[in-house]
């Protein structure tokens, strides 16, 4: 059964600090990994989607990679802000399923200024 | 149009009100999905529907009841709420396809209060 686990669950950096977000997950039967930002009581922003056969993906300050064979992701935040501040949760959808998204629990982030 | 709409953004139901939640998308997504999600926790899927059938109920008690009229429009109809049904109610939606290596987009969400 695949699960997914994000560490640390918090993590609050200075505000101008690169930071790394980790999301592991146990069978590496995937199609993709997406990752969401959630700010507190909204919607969930799709920021990156990494097919199963991609090494990363890049958009802006954010860098997401994956490494099925260790059945790891990392996100990579850039100079860090404040706007930066929400709830990071990493997603897989595993092969045996056409529609299940697997979720990791979350990291809270927190920049301060 | 890349996004996806859910009305309204905030809901207070009484335990004997019936209510609607409404989602519409204009990406051409023929797979759409409500999840239910509660405070610091990850969304759980509760229904899909792939071209505007119901393909999975994960289980959901009947006072929730899905209907998807065409291919752009979602609807969660409650009735008989629970106060523990209070939640956010998100929608998202993908393209379809077998195996298909697609990301989803989702809704802003329905804060859903009952009292």
């Amino acid at each position: 059964k695949q699960e997914v686990t994000q560490i640390p669950a918090a993590l609050s950096v200075p505000e101008g600090e690169n930071l790394v977000l980790n999301c592991s997950f146990t069978d590496s039967a995937i199609y993709n990994l997406q990752w969401f930002r959630q700010d507190p009581g909204k919607g969930l922003t799709s920021l990156l989607l990494i097919q199963s056969s991609q090494r990363e993906q890049t958009s802006g300050r954010l860098n997401a990679s994956l490494d099925k064979s260790s059945g790891r992701s990392t996100l990579y935040i850039a100079a860090s802000q404040p706007g930066d501040s929400a709830t990071y949760l990493c997603a897989v959808r595993p092969q045996d399923s056409n529609y299940q998204l697997i979720w990791g629990a979350g990291t809270k982030l927190i920049i301060k200024p | 149009d890349t996004e996806v709409t859910q009305t309204p953004k905030h809901l207070v139901m009484g335990m004997t009100n019936k209510k609607s939640l409404k989602c519409e998308q204009h990406m051409g997504h023929r797979a759409m999905y409500w999840y239910k999600q509660k405070a610091k926790k990850p969304p759980e899927l509760m229904f899909v529907y792939s071209y505007e059938k119901l393909s999975i109920n994960e289980s959901v008690p009947s006072r929730f009841s899905p209907e998807c009229p065409n291919s752009s429009l979602l609807n969660l109809h409650l009735h008989a709420l629970q106060p523990e049904d209070s939640a956010l109610y998100l929608c998202a939606s993908s393209r379809y396809e077998a195996g298909a290596n697609y990301g989803y987009t989702f809704g802003s969400g329905t804060r859903l209060t009952v009292v």
